[in-house]
């Protein structure tokens, strides 16, 4: 199986935008999620579907996917948002799900 | 509210199997398949297949193809994942989580996690 393509790290200081990508050739075609893992915590869904919200996730996430890349966009940063973040699609060859590699996330 | 509860922590030798459990509650258990994830120590998350829960049909990664099982239990709602000839490399945490991440909605809700421990 494949992995997605995922800068191992960003950083950005509080307040600021940070902008997470996830790359993969016409992933625009492809439906995207991403999560968001502290450490010792399970995953939790913070974008689905490119770009839709899950209950009780801040306004401050956002999604978008075209051509070759999916953006995961956190404005006005916080401390409690620093985290590894991952992408995932699905592969319909093979059936099966596809995770991004993570992105580690700190927050100066 | 959803929860799927996990079953605890296991510490095998290698070459043994392993079942982890995943015991779902809050919703109508046979609306959603339920997909096994692993994170390897300092790794990232690794899908290793999904079954459906209504009719136990299952998918597996290709890499566990062989040697896992995932069954379902539809009175008690609990689904169970069997991994066999056990490798140090298997040393992981395991999650069960809702969904398949092939629909529109992804992986929704995760279990808390299972270490499994192999080593001799």
């Amino acid at each position: 199986s494949y992995v997605l393509a995922q800068a191992p790290s960003v950083s950005v200081a509080p307040g600021k935008t940070a902008r997470i990508t996830c790359g993969e050739n016409n992933i625009g075609s492809k439906t995207v999620h991403w999560y968001q893992q502290k450490p010792g915590q399970a995953p939790v869904l913070v974008i689905y579907y490119d770009s839709d919200r899950p209950s009780g996730i801040p306004e401050r996430f956002s999604g978008s996917n075209s051509g070759n890349t999916a953006t995961l966009t956190i404005s006005r940063v916080e401390a409690g948002d620093e985290a590894d973040y991952y992408c995932q699609v699905w592969d319909t060859t093979n059936e099966h799900a596809v995770f991004g590699g993570g992105t580690k996330l700190t927050v100066l | 509210q959803v929860q799927l509860v996990q079953s605890g922590p296991e510490v095998k030798k290698p070459g043994a199997s392993v079942k982890v459990s995943c015991k779902a509650s809050g919703y109508t258990f046979t609306s959603y398949g339920i997909s096994w994830v692993r994170q390897a120590p300092g790794q990232g998350l690794e899908w290793m297949g999904w079954i459906t829960a209504f009719n136990g049909h299952s998918k597996y990664a290709q890499k566990f193809q062989g040697r896992i099982t995932m069954t379902t239990d539809t009175s008690t709602s609990t689904v169970d994942m069997e991994l066999r000839s056990l490798k140090s490399d298997d040393t992981a945490v395991y999650y069960c989580a809702r969904g398949s991440g092939g629909g529109p909605r992804g992986i929704d809700f995760w279990g808390q996690g299972t270490l499994v421990t192999v080593s001799s």
